[in-house]
């Protein structure tokens, strides 16, 4: 699976939106982008997936550049609750393969 | 909304003891897993399990473990004499296989094993 990179902490206001990137540069054809967050010690929960196309549901969007060598998650409008270590993982298509966690990214949401 | 269980939420042990560590994944997903988180690093894959066997595991998934899914609806992980760096947060996920590239992966609240 590819690497990823990711900054270690970013800090949002409550209400604004989140931008959280992500370098992918090795990525292949066949792997898909996918990012999961991790509250506290909790169990990490998935937000999102992609291939090429930008993506978005209920929780957040997903930009990924034509080369596919990086991509941004966005949280519209981040709460409190939104505070977490999020994480951006490339997976291999077409298998139920096993999730590489890095360091992630550490979201603080702030009033 | 369906959810993975895990049971129980913390373990307390003695080193040298067996452990099972018990799951219930969402009960049509055919995909099972095992993660660990020791405090302050980061989440490993230890194991997964598809059709009644290991599809993939990992270098810490050695000979004292072993998984085991006994009935229709659990999946257990065993530690077989558990070793104070055993100590972690264990998380099991399951995920079903919906073709090219999605297999979402649900997680369990984790159980957190502590060995003395």
């Amino acid at each position: 699976d590819a690497k990823t990179t990711q900054p270690t902490s970013m800090d949002c206001a409550e209400g604004r939106a989140a931008n959280l990137p992500c370098n992918h540069s090795t990525i292949s054809g066949n792997e898909y982008v996918y990012w999961y967050r991790q509250i506290h010690s909790q169990g990490p929960q998935y937000i999102i997936h992609g291939l090429k196309n930008n993506e978005t549901n209920e929780m957040a969007s997903l930009i990924i550049t034509e080369d596919r060598k990086s991509s941004t998650l966005i949280l519209p409008h981040a709460t409190l609750r939104d505070t977490a270590v999020y994480y951006c993982i490339v997976v291999l298509t077409g298998t139920a393969s096993k999730l590489t966690f890095g360091t992630g990214t550490r979201l603080q949401v702030t009033l | 909304e369906p959810e993975v269980t895990q049971t129980p939420s913390h373990q307390v042990t003695q080193m040298g003891q067996e452990v099972i560590l018990r799951c219930v994944p969402i009960s049509n997903h055919l995909y099972f897993y095992w993660y660990r988180q020791i405090l302050g690093q980061k989440v490993e894959f230890l194991v997964s399990f598809y059709n009644n066997e290991i599809s993939e595991k990992s270098e810490i998934f050695d000979d004292q473990f072993s998984v085991e899914r006994p009935d229709g609806s659990n999946f257990t992980l065993k530690i077989r004499s558990t070793k104070l760096e055993d100590s972690a947060m264990y998380f099991c996920a399951s995920s079903e296989f919906l073709g090219q590239g999605a297999h979402e992966q649900f997680f369990g609240p984790g159980t957190r094993l502590t060995v003395l």
